[in-house]
């Protein structure tokens, strides 16, 4: 099991640009999760996933979207990319939310907006 | 709202005992969580508690939780320099989405 993937690692972008974070299950999970990492604040959740078809928002929805089309892949999309989207972006996934519901995490991609 | 909240900072020598502390405000939380995150890598569980229980031990990590305070602290005993991470306090609240809040980490540095 490779768990969660997460591509690319590293990214720059200018502002107003445009991409898309991908975010690979190979664990079966239902349920997943994308959060913001930035200096001293913990992380953030953006979007969350319950199953497939289904997404909702989490704290801090504006200026991304995500789609969820398979139960494996999770990508998060950044359209007009600003300074403030500039973090560590982490994918994670579990496979219930009852029980102890561990969380699996990505490796994270560092993203910079210049 | 709900909120976690961690010191950001705690430096000890190889062989002492380290303490992280957390507080939280969801008095619904089912589990609470240790995450600890090494540099360049994702969070990984360290430990949990579910929210009936005060303490609970496993190996050298103890964690101890007060529900009236809404305070839960990891102990790590006799700490090795390969403890050197940012451990991150998160909570669950009731709802079925499996939903965590994280506190902001801290980052414990362990001295030889």
């Amino acid at each position: 099991n490779a768990g969660v993937t997460q591509t690319p690692k590293f990214r720059i972008l200018k502002i107003g640009q445009s991409m898309t974070l991908q975010c690979t299950q190979d664990m079966n999970h239902n349920y997943m999760y994308w959060y913001r990492q930035d200096p001293g604040m913990g992380l953030k959740l953006i979007y969350y996933s319950v199953g497939a078809g289904i997404t909702d928002k989490g704290e801090v929805p504006n200026g991304y979207n995500v789609s969820r089309s398979t139960t494996e892949d999770f990508p998060l999309r950044l359209e007009l990319a600003a300074p403030s989207q500039t973090s560590v972006y982490f994918c994670a996934s579990s496979t219930t939310t009852s029980g102890i519901s561990e969380q699996f995490f990505g490796p994270g991609t560092r993203l910079t907006v210049l | 709202g709900e909120d976690v909240e961690q010191s950001l900072f705690l430096s000890v020598r190889e062989g002492d005992s380290s303490v992280i502390n957390c507080t939280y405000t969801d008095s619904s939380s089912t589990y609470l969580y240790w995450y600890k995150q090494e540099p360049g890598a994702g969070l990984q569980l360290l430990t949990y508690i579910f929210s009936n229980m005060d303490m609970k031990q496993d190996q050298r990590l103890t964690v101890l939780l007060n529900k009236k305070d809404k305070h839960l602290s990891l102990r790590i005993a006799d700490t090795q320099t390969g403890d050197s991470a940012i451990y991150f306090c998160a909570e669950r609240g009731s709802s079925n989405t499996g939903k965590l809040i994280f506190g902001q980490g801290t980052t414990l540095q362990v001295k030889p």
